[in-house]
């Protein structure tokens, strides 16, 4: 069965405190892992699509990794308006479309 | 502006109600999603559309229904026989292919009364 683990499933950092959240796929032929950002009450927004072990891609402070098993979400100094549930996604095995989303992990970062 | 639209923001339901939620794109793609999101829990798929006047039953649709007779349009409604349905509703559009990111809709709330 395909799951997508993330963790923590929250984290409270001090502005400028470094961390990374974690994202851990059993998925079969990754055909791409993809992470958003959702704040509350809202819908998620798109952050990165990341297709191949060893693909990078950044965004300000924030910058994803892949290895065969699993995806980093790095933030790098964080500010307060980093605050937000994280979540990532990967598509099913068996050229499904339909993505198996981890149920999230919720930053809180501190002034 | 190009993007998703969801309807209403809230939505109040009473026991025994029929409720529907819209979702309109403009962006033109050709798969639409509902997912459902409760709290603690992923999101939860619904019913997805890859293409107009089909669509498929996604994780959790008993007590759902939707149709898609517009490539822009895939509205769900919330029937009486979902017996739990309070819960943060989201739509989500893409291009087809697995490879393909989802592009989310704002979400309605939706509470029962």
């Amino acid at each position: 069965e395909d799951q997508v683990t993330q963790s923590p499933e929250a984290l409270r950092l001090q502005e400028g405190e470094s961390s990374s959240l974690n994202c851990s796929y059993t998925v079969s032929g990754l055909r791409g892992l993809f992470w958003y950002r959702q704040d509350p009450g809202k819908g998620p927004e798109f952050l990165f699509t990341l297709y191949s072990a060893g693909e990078e891609k950044e965004k300000e402070r924030l910058k994803a990794t892949l290895t065969k098993k699993e995806s980093f979400l790095h933030i790098t100094a964080p500010k307060p308006e980093d605050s937000a549930t994280y979540l990532c996604a990967a598509p099913r095995t068996g050229g499904s479309y339909i993505p198996t989303f981890g149920r999230g992990t919720s930053l809180i970062v501190h002034p | 502006d190009g993007g998703i639209t969801q309807s209403p923001k809230y939505l109040f339901r009473k026991e025994g109600q029929n409720v529907t939620l819209s979702c309109e794109q403009n962006l033109n793609h050709d798969a639409m999603y509902w997912y459902r999101q409760d709290p603690g829990q992923g999101l939860r798929l619904i019913y997805y559309s890859q293409i107009v006047n089909d669509f498929q039953k996604g994780d959790i649709a008993e007590g759902y229904s939707v149709s898609r007779e517009k490539k822009e349009s895939f509205p769900l409604t919330v029937t009486s026989a979902q017996k739990n349905p309070t819960a943060f509703y989201l739509c989500a559009t893409a291009l087809p292919g697995p490879r393909e990111t989802q592009y989310f809709g704002p979400g309605t709330r939706l509470l029962v009364l």
